[in-house]
């Protein structure tokens, strides 16, 4: 099971560019790397998803490279309804149904 | 299309009762979990499914018992609800159809307060 790392919190202003790097270093070959996003009191819900280089969609961009071992999530121009916890998720149903949620990072976006 | 519907909202129990948590999906997805999530902290994997009459356990099972008798329903059941089992927890479910990888879906979680 691929355990992620991310970091804690990040403080960003609102139109910045913010990208948060998940660390995965022991990912499995048939893995893949999808983030979350969580509101106070709501559940996650689904941003991005990728298996190797770059993804784009009306939300953010996933970047991965070739090694597989780190991706990053880039929001391009956030608001003050970013303001929300991210969470990287490595695994895949294909392998089994064991998928661990890392600690998250907690992104907060001032004005 | 309701998505993943959890019941109660919320819910406050003496220690030693007993309930169970409910989590019903109308998508035909074939993989349900649950996951608690204490102040502050992450997602925790209680029990998960990857199909009827299919379980097992997640990172932190004891004291949680779950079944899977139909495709949409997927009950958490607490036997004897301690303190430690005061959280907020969440229900997922997602298709697991060989050559995807489709997201989790959740629930808005139930508000569980044990005293």
């Amino acid at each position: 099971l691929a355990k992620t790392t991310q970091p804690i919190s990040m403080d960003s202003y609102e139109g910045q560019e913010v990208n948060i790097t998940c660390s995965h270093n022991n990912i499995a070959t048939n893995d893949y790397i999808t983030w979350y996003q969580q509101f106070p009191s709501q559940g996650p819900r689904f941003i991005i998803q990728g298996y190797k280089t770059k993804v784009t969609n009306e939300v953010a961009s996933l970047f991965i490279p070739a090694d597989r071992k780190s991706s990053t999530l880039s929001l391009p121009r956030v608001s003050l309804s970013d303001t929300a916890v991210y969470y990287c998720l490595v695994g895949g149903l294909r392998q089994g149904g064991k998928l661990i949620f890392g600690q998250g990072t907690e992104l907060s976006v001032k004005p | 299309n309701a998505g993943v519907t959890q019941t109660p909202k919320f819910q406050v129990l003496k220690t030693g009762q007993s309930m169970t948590l409910q989590c019903a999906q109308d998508m035909n997805h074939e993989y349900m979990s649950w996951y608690r999530q204490d102040p502050g902290m992450g997602l925790r994997l209680i029990h998960y499914s990857v199909g009827a009459g299919i379980t097992d356990q997640g990172e932190v099972p004891n004291g949680y018992n779950v079944s899977r008798s139909t495709t949409e329903d997927f009950p958490l059941r607490l036997l004897s609800a301690a303190p430690s089992q005061t959280s907020v927890y969440f229900c997922a479910s997602s298709y697991r159809r060989t050559g995807t990888n489709s997201p989790l879906h959740f629930g808005n979680g139930t508000r569980l307060t044990v005293t």
